[in-house]
């Protein structure tokens, strides 16, 4: 069965601190790509990052991090430095093998970050 | 470039009648995908359309269906509207059928009373 697990349903920081958000995923495709979307109280998903099961590198984006292990199936996602405009829902998603680009999604981890 | 687009924005139904929402897809995306989120839980895929032809659909009635037009906009329609129904509903756009990235629009958010 394919699957995304987020643990965490709400976190709340204060600024400037560091913050990780947890995804264990599950497949048993060999091919498979993770995402992370945030969803602002506005509603829209915005794209953050997409990962195919062939790149464990880390990657960096600025403020943001993930760490791709597929060891564990974790693909975690670490905001440093955190600022009140980070206050957002924020998904995991797996795609796997198939004729269609269905996304699953995981239920969200909703970010408070407090002045 | 403008990304996708949703209409309308919000709607307010009564059980039992119909609706219809609109997607626009980025330029020169040719596949739209829909789904459905119920407050507090993630999306849920309902269909995936590319050049105009269904490729998947998800854990749906038949009360839900959705084409795709020659310009790669899309309609989804729902029939008799239950409360159950109530939910945002998102469109994705992809430049292809699998693995590409899917850009979302800013959703209509429909309540069923």
């Amino acid at each position: 069965a394919q699957k995304v697990t987020q643990a965490q349903t709400e976190i709340s920081v204060v600024e400037k601190e560091d913050v990780t958000l947890d995804c264990v995923y599950e497949t048993r495709d060999t091919t498979y790509y993770l995402f992370w979307y945030k969803q602002p109280p506005s509603g829209e998903l915005v794209f953050l990052i997409r990962r195919n099961s062939f790149d464990e590198q880390n990657e960096i984006s600025g403020r943001y991090s993930w760490n791709f292990q597929k060891s564990t199936s974790s693909f975690n996602f670490t905001i440093t430095a955190s600022q009140v405009v980070d206050s957002a829902v924020y998904f995991c998603a797996l795609q796997y093998g198939g004729a269609t680009n269905k996304l699953i999604f995981g239920t969200g981890t909703l970010l408070a970050v407090q002045p | 470039d403008a990304g996708v687009t949703q209409s309308p924005t919000h709607l307010i139904k009564t059980r039992g009648q119909h609706v219809t929402l609109r997607c626009s897809p980025i330029s020169g995306h040719k596949s739209v995908s829909w789904y459905q989120q119920v407050l507090g839980q993630g999306p849920q895929f309902i269909f995936q359309y590319y050049e105009k032809e269904e490729r998947g659909r998800g854990n749906f009635p038949d009360r839900f269906s959705a084409r795709q037009f020659p310009n790669y906009s899309s309609e989804l329609n729902v029939n008799a509207l239950l409360l159950g129904d109530s939910a945002l509903y998102l469109c994705a756009s992809s430049l292809g059928t699998r693995s590409d990235t899917q850009y979302f629009g800013p959703g209509t958010r429909l309540t069923v009373l």
